[in-house]
């Protein structure tokens, strides 16, 4: 059974960088998986924030496309998120989730928990 | 790229059939097969319901189905149970990115 746990700081200052790992256990990183950061303000709805393949590739939801970067490390079955110049608006629990064997498909069959990130200062 | 269309809200009685409606455009729903559903109860990760239109994970009852028509998906439940009242949403591929519905709360009565 493959579990997902984010981890990282609950709070971030307006226009710093939020960062984010999500520790795969259960299964491998490398499988031929993609894996994807998906955010939910609160009350609100979900949004695709981005994706990353083992071997490094990765896609972005063009409306963050410029203050995200996905990485991967394979060594620690882990996967990590980095957004910068937050704002309020960036306010969101934020999942990882293991997509399809196809990039940008909408098909995510296992979830982390979620973590709260608050932008505040 | 806008956010698919979902009815805000819809209501069933115990044991009733309801079905929540996902519209998108010819960019998404209505040319490419790969949309999905998601239910999520209150402070819990969403859950893969449907994929690929009417696909269905292993253990997700075969209560719930999907179908599409033109531009426009579906998720049909039926026999309500208590347990179905949480919020659906509903996802498709597009070239440039996943995009997600608005999200429909469904209410069991």
């Amino acid at each position: 059974q493959v579990q997902l746990q984010e981890s990282g700081p609950g709070l971030v200052k307006p226009s710093g960088t939020l960062s984010l790992t999500c520790a795969v256990s259960g299964g491998s990183i490398s499988s031929s998986n993609w894996w994807s950061w998906v955010r939910q303000p609160p009350g609100k709805g979900l949004e695709w924030i981005g994706e990353i393949y083992h071997s490094g590739s990765t896609n972005y939801n063009p409306s963050l496309k410029s203050r995200v970067t996905i990485s991967v490390d394979k060594s620690k079955n882990q996967l990590s998120l980095n957004l910068t110049s937050v704002t309020a608006a960036d306010t969101a629990v934020y999942y990882c989730a293991r997509g399809d064997r196809f990039p940008i498909n909408p098909t995510f069959d296992y979830w982390g928990q979620g973590t709260l990130v608050t932008v505040s200062s | 790229q806008s956010a698919l269309t979902q009815p805000a809200s819809v209501s069933g009685s115990l044991g009733q059939s309801i079905t929540i409606s996902c519209t998108g455009t010819s960019s998404d729903v209505g040319v490419y097969n790969y949309v999905s559903w998601y239910q999520q109860h209150p402070g819990k990760a969403p859950k893969l319901m449907i994929y690929d239109i009417r696909s269905r994970p292993s253990g997700v009852s075969n209560r719930f189905s999907g179908s599409k028509s033109g531009s426009t998906a579906s998720l049909t439940i039926s026999g309500l149970q208590a347990e179905d009242e949480a919020d659906y949403y509903c996802a498709s591929y597009t070239t440039t990115t996943t995009v997600f519905g608005g999200g429909t709360k469904l209410t069991v009565l």
